[in-house]
């Protein structure tokens, strides 16, 4: 079966430190990726999406970049942090060239300080 | 663009009561897919229910179902003998086909099951 990781879990960092969240999914192959923003209280924003290695499609403009440099690892970063960037990150995964629906992480609470 | 509408931030439900979660959607497309997700407290995001906008039949798993409404664009969510378990906030999401098909969110309703 299929799982889905983030880690880490929770992150305290302060203000225009780096940032690296990591998001692997084992079970599958070549599946479509996407990383996503819950503020708090709100609905989840989509941030990126990748159908393949290497290839990444940025939402909205924003402080962060994601990568996927291999075919089961999307990674989301930052240079530098600002406060606005704080929330729950979500990872998800979805079988490629299907309608089926996302599958989620269990995500990653960021707080910015 | 898509826009998905959950109109009722927070709703409460008696324990064994039946509830029913509105959502609407504005789209141009004739080919889509619906979904809701569960988001309890522990935030793990939960598929509970999707709809192909193609079938006319609407969706049910267990307590679940929705109410599918294509021309009014539509799509609310009656969970049936409500338990404890059900609280969480409860989103509304869209799927147009193509290209990554990426999902489209509501806002969400906060569910809150009472004794």
């Amino acid at each position: 079966s299929q799982t889905i990781h983030q880690w880490p879990a929770t992150l305290v960092q302060p203000v225009g430190s780096p940032l690296s969240l990591e998001c692997t999914v084992e079970g599958t192959s070549n599946p479509n990726l996407y990383w996503y923003r819950q503020a708090a209280g709100r609905g989840l924003q989509l941030l990126f999406y990748s159908v393949g290695i290497g290839q990444i499609s940025s939402e909205v403009p924003q402080n962060l970049s994601a990568s996927r440099p291999q075919d089961r690892q999307f990674i989301l970063s930052s240079k530098k942090l600002l406060l606005s960037d704080s929330g729950f990150y979500l990872c998800a995964w979805r079988l490629a060239n299907s309608y089926n629906e996302q599958f989620f992480g269990p995500g990653t609470r960021l707080t910015v300080l | 663009a898509q826009t998905v509408t959950q109109s009722q931030p927070e709703m409460s439900v008696q324990e064994a009561e039946t509830v029913t979660l509105s959502c609407t959607y504005d789209t141009s497309e004739s080919n889509y897919y619906l979904f809701w997700y569960k988001q309890p407290p522990s935030r793990q995001m939960i598929l509970v229910i999707r709809q192909e906008a193609y079938k006319q039949q609407n969706a049910t798993e267990n307590r679940f179902s929705v109410n599918f409404q294509k021309a009014a664009k539509s799509f609310s969510l009656k969970i049936s003998d409500s338990q404890l378990g059900d609280t969480a906030m409860y989103f509304c999401a869209f799927m147009r086909t193509g290209t990554a098909s990426k999902l489209t969110f509501g806002t969400g309703t906060r569910l809150q099951v009472t004794l």
